[in-house]
């Protein structure tokens, strides 16, 4: 189907363990990006990327590594789990407005819950 | 001050009001802008673009004021159904990355 998948859509890990968030989009949109969001907090950008092989990082990157080796991927890792990674997290991508000329906003994947304990 | 700013609420209301919300923006460059909304939890989804010269959408309208660097969402006739977090986002000209405000909590009641 066509959109934007995030999977698992819950898991549950134990600290200290890596954790793998996939976020797939069959769009071939050029940008992609990780969000995570709290109670509190909204939504907050972890990284983003412009194209294959182009991430960088957002307002809060520690302990996450980001890879885009293909257009439609852009898997988040989480490298060794902390209690206060618990959050649900989204994927979102858009098409380049600059490529485009007209801006679409961004398209969000359903998130993954994830709790570490 | 925040780039993007919005009143939290909850705006409280009955069924059939008329309700608006606005969000400021600090950055004058800012070139996109649009309303989201989101249910409790789930992911946040696309309501409406705004344009400079505004824009409606069945009971939506969203304008765009940018000499007071704002933008305002209008929800006429109100339904249960419209509750949910309403978040406004911001793209600055020259920039691919979005910003998101907190949200505006909508509760409609009977």
């Amino acid at each position: 189907d066509a959109g934007i998948t995030q999977s698992p859509r819950y898991k549950i890990t134990e600290t200290g363990r890596q954790v793998t968030l996939m976020c797939h989009q069959t769009w071939s949109h050029s940008y992609m990006f990780w969000y995570r969001q709290d109670l509190g907090h909204g939504l907050r950008l972890i990284y983003y990327s412009a194209a294959a092989d182009i991430t960088d990082k957002g307002e809060v990157p520690d302990g996450y590594v980001v890879s885009r080796s293909k257009t439609e991927n852009f898997p988040l890792t989480l490298e060794s789990a902390t209690r206060s990674q618990t959050s649900v997290y989204f994927c979102a991508s858009s098409e380049s407005p600059f490529r485009t000329g007209r801006d679409y906003g961004y398209t969000f994947g359903s998130g993954t819950r994830l709790t570490v304990v | 001050r925040k780039e993007v700013e919005q009143d939290p609420g909850p705006f409280n209301v009955p069924e059939g009001a008329t309700v608006a919300f606005n969000c400021t923006y600090s950055n004058s460059a800012s070139q996109s802008f649009f309303w989201y909304r989101q249910d409790c939890r789930k992911e946040p989804k696309l309501l409406m673009s705004v344009y400079s010269s505004g824009n409606e959408d069945g009971r939506f309208t969203a304008q765009l004021n940018r000499a007071s660097q704002y933008i305002s969402l209008l929800i006429r006739d109100s339904k249960l159904s419209d509750s949910a977090t309403y978040l406004c986002v911001v793209r600055r000209g020259g920039s691919y990355i979005p910003t998101f405000g907190r949200g505006t909590s909508l509760i409609v009641h009977p």
